[in-house]
This record gives structure tokens, sequence and C-alpha cells, in this order.
């Protein structure tokens, strides 16, 4: 029980299906965060969400659309998806420091997406 | 800007070796630094952290020091375990941002 819960594990969707990605933590952390992990390339940063607030953005594709209606849980409502989009997508939550100590993230077991 | 290199793998040993995985970083500021660790069709969970200049991290006989002088953060194991094959990654945050190397895969064998 790493205490950030994400499902589904795995899923497999065609390039025209909509289908969402859920996440939820039970740590009382305020920061939650939407990572890509591709082979062979380094982590990709998505979405934070600080207190329910979008505060970062990476230039993400407009197919991915996150959604945070509290601290606890966070979305990742997908639509039109291409083949290249298959990865795993890691859900992370933290609690929010001042200055320039992090908390260290808390991760889930990821969703496996497999796009067709 | 903020940046972390960590050595490419695979890396593989055998049962009892020394284990190091280098890890150099680029920050503004101090950073925290972090070693996760990632097994096979599991999210990464937090193995070790290092919040300022010398302190030294450790968990389940890995350690890492924070060397601010060298800018590093490298693993060390004195005796590796089949059960310590997985990708490990460094990584560091600051000001609620973080940022990771691109991982080493550690393979044990008997």
């Amino acid at each position: 029980e790493t205490g950030v819960t994400q499902t589904p594990r795995h899923l497999v969707m065609g390039m025209t299906n909509k289908k969402s990605l859920k996440c939820e933590q039970h740590l009382g952390h305020n920061a939650m965060y939407w990572y890509k992990q591709s082979a062979k390339k380094p982590l990709e940063l998505m979405f934070v969400y600080n207190f329910k607030e979008q505060t970062e953005n990476n230039s993400v594709p407009s197919r991915f659309s996150p959604e945070c209606p509290n601290s606890s849980h966070l979305f990742l409502h997908l639509h039109t998806l291409q083949p290249e989009d298959s990865a795993l997508y890691l859900c992370a939550s933290s609690p929010l420091t001042g200055g320039n100590y992090n908390s260290p993230l808390h991760f889930g077991n990821g969703t496996r997406l497999t796009v067709t | 800007g903020n940046s972390v290199t960590q050595m490419e793998g695979p890396v593989t040993l055998s049962e009892e070796a020394f284990l190091t995985i280098n890890c150099t970083y680029t920050a503004t500021g101090y950073p925290s630094l972090f070693w996760y660790v990632q097994y096979p069709g599991e999210g990464l969970q937090l193995l070790l952290k290092a919040t300022k200049a010398d302190d030294k991290g450790s968990n389940k006989g890995f350690e890492a020091t924070y060397r601010k002088e060298t800018t590093s953060f490298h693993l060390e194991k004195g005796s590796v375990q089949v059960s310590d094959s997985a990708v490990y990654f460094c990584a560091l945050g600051t000001g609620n941002q973080f940022y990771f190397g691109t991982g080493t895969s550690l393979t044990v064998i008997p």
C-alpha cells in the first residue's frame, strides 16, 4: 500500500476513445502531479496541482486534460490519443513546503496505457 | 537551470558485489536530493534522501552523501542482493519542483 492509488492499472484504448485515469491519495498531501514514463526517456512532468489549483502545465497536448476536484483526487482525461502516447502514467503527491526544502514525492503504481 | 545526470545502465553485478551508481546535479539554490527505486510493474518508491550539504541518507543498506563541492549524490551499497534488481532514479527537489535522472537499471545475478 503506497498511500497513492491509481486506477486502472492497465488500459488499452483506440485513438477515437475517451477514457479517464484516476488517482487518489490518503496521505493528507496538498500537491498532486501527473508524470509520463516512456521507455528509454526521462520521467516527464505533465501537470502539477497545489491546493486544487493547476500550477504547472508542461506544454502537454490538449488531448490530455487534467482535473483536480479536491486535494485528494486527481484525474487525467484522455481523448483522441496517438500511439506514441502509450506509456506508464504515474501520479504522485507531496506536502507543500516552504523555502528550498522539498518533501519527497509519493508515487502510485501507475496506469500502463496502450493506444492502438 | 536544474538538472540531474546519472550513469547510463544497464548495470549487472554478481550477488554480494559492491554497487556504485553515479549521480551529479546542477541546481540554483540548495536543493534536496533523493534516490528512488522502481521495481517491475510498480511506481517509484523513495529509497533515501538528503536535505543539505554533507547529509548522508541511508536505507536498506544503501547510502548516498550530499556533496556540494562536487555536486554529487552517488548511491552505494556494500553487498547487493538479487532482490535489489530494479531501476534507480536520482532526483533533486527545489521550490516544490522535482527533476529526475534517466534511471539506471540494475540486475543482480546469483
